[in-house]
C-alpha cells in the first residue's frame, strides 16, 4: 500500500505566486488533515476533513485552502505566498474516531 | 496553540541506556499518542494510551498516563542508534468526536553508539 502521498516534496516559490500541494491517500480514511512543521513550534493543524465536502479550519488557516471531493485527495492551495508560509507541510489521515494518524513524507516549502 | 509539551527538549545518551521522555497537557483528553519522526520524514504512530488507561506497553516502549497531573511518560528502553528521532506527543481533545490532534514541539533523542 502506499498510504499517504504528497507531491511535490520539494517547491521554491516566490512572494504572490500561487500553488497547489496535493495529498491522496488509499487507505479509505475518512479524516484528512494538513499540519505544517516549523523549527521550534511543532506541528499546526492547518485545515481538515471529516468526509468529501466536509472541510474545517485548524489552528493556523490563514492563507491556505482546501477542498475535499473525493474521499482519497485533499490538496492544500496556497492563494499568495508569503515568506512566512515557508515550512514543512505534512499531510496526514485516519479511520474515523481512532485517532492513530498516518502521515505523508511531507512537502517542503520556500517562499522567497 | 499547544496542548502537549516535552520535556527535555533535547536527550542524548548511549546505546542500551534507557530514555525518559516527559509530556505535559493542559486539557481534559480521551486519548494520548505518542509519534517518532527520522530527520527528513514523516511522523510514525508509535502508541496510544486512552485516559482510562495508566501504563501501556509495545516492545521497547513504556508509556504512562497520569491524568491527575495532566502528564505522560515515554520509555524507550536499551536504546539503540536507530532510535535517534524526535519523539512527539499529541492529544485528541475530549468529546471533540473526531482525531483532531494537538501535537507538542517534540523531544529530540540522540543515541550514540
Amino acid at each position: 500500500n502506499a498510504g499517504v502521498t504528497q507531491t511535490p516534496k520539494f517547491q521554491v516559490l516566490k512572494t504572490g505566486q500561487s500553488m497547489t500541494l496535493q495529498c491522496a491517500q488509499d487507505m479509505n480514511h475518512e479524516y484528512m488533515s494538513w499540519y505544517r512543521q516549523d523549527p521550534g513550534m511543532g506541528l499546526r493543524l492547518i485545515h481538515y476533513s471529516v468526509g468529501a465536502g466536509i472541510t474545517d479550519q485548524g489552528e493556523v488557516p490563514n492563507g491556505y485552502n482546501v477542498s475535499r471531493s473525493t474521499t482519497e485527495d485533499f490538496p492544500l492551495r496556497l492563494l499568495s505566498a508569503a515568506p512566512s508560509q515557508t515550512s514543512v507541510y505534512f499531510c496526514a489521515s485516519s479511520y474515523r474516531g481512532t485517532g492513530e494518524l498516518f502521515f505523508g513524507e511531507g512537502s517542503r516549502l520556500t517562499v522567497l | 496553540s499547544q496542548q502537549g509539551e516535552e520535556d527535555p527538549q533535547a536527550l542524548s545518551i548511549q546505546e542500551g541506556e534507557n530514555a525518559t521522555m516527559n509530556c505535559s497537557y493542559k486539557t481534559s483528553i480521551n486519548n494520548l499518542q505518542w509519534y517518532r519522526q527520522n530527520s527528513g520524514r514523516g511522523l510514525v504512530h508509535l502508541i496510544l494510551i486512552r485516559s482510562n488507561e495508566r501504563e501501556k506497553h509495545s516492545g521497547r516502549l513504556r508509556v504512562t498516563l497520569d491524568t491527575s497531573k495532566k502528564s505522560s511518560s515515554l520509555l524507550i528502553t536499551a536504546s539503540r542508534a536507530a532510535d535517534t528521532a524526535s519523539y512527539f506527543c499529541a492529544t485528541d481533545a475530549l468529546n471533540s468526536g473526531y482525531s483532531t490532534l494537538t501535537f507538542g514541539k517534540g523531544t529530540m533523542l540522540l543515541v550514540s553508539p
